[in-house]
C-alpha cells in the first residue's frame, strides 16, 4: 500500500483559500487518491476522489501533478465550520484495507 | 435511516466483560466495514463484509474480537473479555458496492460510531 504524508495542522482565517498537499511517493499505476474530512464525534466523509490532473466538485477541488506523487486537496473561502481532520488515502484495488487512514491534517479555520 | 446508524452510541463496561456493537447500515449497500479509531489517530480497518461472509477480517487484532452479519445487512461487532486497551471509538462505514468497485469510488459511508470504554 502506498504511504502518505501530510501536515499534522494547518491554520486559516476564515475566507482564505486553503491547500493542504499530500505525499505518496510509491503510489501505483492503478492507485486513486481520495480525501476524506471527519468532525469530532462524527465518522470520516468523503470529499473528493482523483486519478489525475484537476478534479473539481461543490465542495473541493484535487490537484494531481503528472507524475502523481503529491496531491493537493484546495478548499476555498474556508469558513468556521471547516475545521476538522483532513485524511489522504490511497485506494488500491483487491484490498479492503485500501482505505487506510493515516493521521491526517488537523485544520484550524480562525475568525 | 438515510445513513448508517451504530449503536449505542456509548457504552462503558468493565474489563473482562463481553460487548456487542450493532451497525445498521444504509439500505441496499452489500458492501460493510468495521474500523477502529483511538483519540489522536485515524480509523484503523477492523473486517470487511459483502453481503453475509466476511471476505477480509485480516484487520481483527485478536481472537476476542468477532463481527457477523448474518442475514446480510445488520451486523453487529463482538468483543469478548474486554481489556483497557479496547477502549476507543467503533466506526462501521457501507458501501453500495464491494471493494472491487472501490478502484474507482473510494466512498464509504461512516456512522457516528459507538465509543466504547472499558475500565
Amino acid at each position: 500500500l502506498a504511504k502518505t504524508t501530510q501536515p499534522i495542522s494547518m491554520d486559516s482565517y476564515e475566507g482564505q483559500e486553503v491547500n493542504i498537499t499530500c505525499s505518496h511517493n510509491n503510489i501505483a499505476t492503478n492507485d486513486y487518491i481520495t480525501w476524506y474530512q471527519q468532525f469530532p464525534s462524527q465518522g470520516p466523509r468523503f470529499i473528493i476522489q482523483g486519478y489525475k490532473t484537476k478534479v473539481t466538485n461543490e465542495v473541493a477541488s484535487l490537484f494531481i501533478p503528472a507524475d502523481r506523487k503529491s496531491s493537493t486537496l484546495s478548499l476555498p473561502r474556508v469558513s468556521l465550520s471547516d475545521t476538522a481532520v483532513y485524511y489522504c488515502l490511497i485506494i488500491s484495488s483487491g484490498s479492503a484495507r485500501q482505505l487506510t487512514f493515516g493521521s491526517g491534517t488537523q485544520l484550524t479555520v480562525l475568525p | 435511516g438515510a445513513g448508517v446508524s451504530q449503536t449505542p452510541s456509548n457504552k462503558v463496561t468493565e474489563k473482562g466483560k463481553y460487548v456487542e456493537l450493532r451497525c445498521d447500515p444504509i439500505s441496499g449497500h452489500t458492501a460493510l466495514y468495521w474500523y477502529r479509531q483511538s483519540l489522536g489517530q485515524g480509523p484503523e480497518f477492523l473486517i470487511y463484509f459483502q453481503g453475509t461472509g466476511a471476505a477480509d477480517d485480516s484487520g481483527l487484532p485478536n481472537d476476542r474480537f468477532f463481527a457477523v452479519r448474518p442475514e446480510g445487512s445488520v451486523s453487529t461487532l463482538k468483543i469478548q473479555r474486554t481489556e483497557r486497551g479496547d477502549s476507543a471509538v467503533y466506526l462501521c462505514a457501507s458501501s453500495p458496492r464491494g471493494r472491487e468497485g472501490l478502484s474507482n469510488t473510494g466512498e464509504l459511508f461512516f456512522g457516528e460510531g459507538s465509543r466504547l470504554t472499558v475500565l
